[in-house]
């Protein structure tokens, strides 16, 4: 069964520092691994994935993500944290491959601090 | 391109009173349909998902229940809501290409609903 775990629940970081948000997964093939952000009160947005290929991939709103077999990891970053980046953060790994469901993780929540 | 609706925005119910949760997808066919619920503080929990009309699949056991009666329809519903189905529920659908590598889910803006 493949399954997400994110060991930070909650981060705090000074607006223009740096960022890393983790994520370990468990599946018994090469997976699929996406970041979604939620802000509060509203749904999911797609910030990046990971199919294949490059294993460092680059997604919007300057967020990157490096995927790492070996440790089982797919760690969000952000060299340069904004006010507005403060949300909750979701790992997810799959598809199923007979209906394309994802697994999420618990989240992380990012504060921002001015 | 494709949109995704939830509505009713916010619900507050009664124990006990039925509920009904409407997700509609537009420009897009054939997609994966997805209702997730989201406990105050905590993750997603994927409650049901569909491939297709009339296919249900359900996660966990629980209170509520699923219908697609059209492709891109997909509806929440419960004859007797509990304290415990409060929450944020959401509905998502993705391209029905399974294996294809094409499953990012798109969300929809949420149900915030409060059983009293």
């Amino acid at each position: 069964a493949q399954s997400v775990t994110q060991p930070d629940i909650h981060i705090t970081v000074s607006e223009g520092a740096s960022l890393e948000l983790r994520c370990n997964y468990s599946y018994g093939a090469t997976p699929y691994l996406f970041w979604y952000v939620q802000s509060p009160g509203q749904g999911l947005q797609l910030l990046l994935k990971y199919f294949s290929g490059d294993t460092l991939v680059q997604g919007i709103k300057g967020f990157e993500a490096e995927f790492k077999r070996s440790q089982s990891s797919f760690n969000l970053r952000k060299p340069s944290v904004h006010w507005s980046d403060a949300a909750e953060y979701f790992c997810a790994v799959g598809p199923n491959a007979n209906a394309g469901k994802s697994t999420f993780g618990d989240g992380t929540t990012l504060t921002v601090k001015p | 391109s494709q949109t995704i609706h939830q509505w009713p925005a916010t619900l507050v119910q009664p124990v006990g009173s039925p509920l009904s949760l409407e997700c509609t997808v537009e420009g897009t066919s054939n997609p994966n349909l997805y209702w997730y619920r989201q406990a105050a503080g905590r993750g997603l929990q994927l409650l049901f998902y569909s491939v297709g009309i009339g296919q249900i699949s359900s996660e966990v056991p629980q209170n509520l229940s699923a219908s697609r009666p059209q492709d891109r329809q997909f509806i929440l519903s419960s004859k007797k809501l509990l304290l415990s189905d409060s929450g944020f529920y959401l509905c998502a659908w993705s391209l029905g290409l399974a294996g294809v590598g094409t499953d990012t889910q798109y969300f929809g803006p949420g149900t915030r609903l409060t059983v009293l």
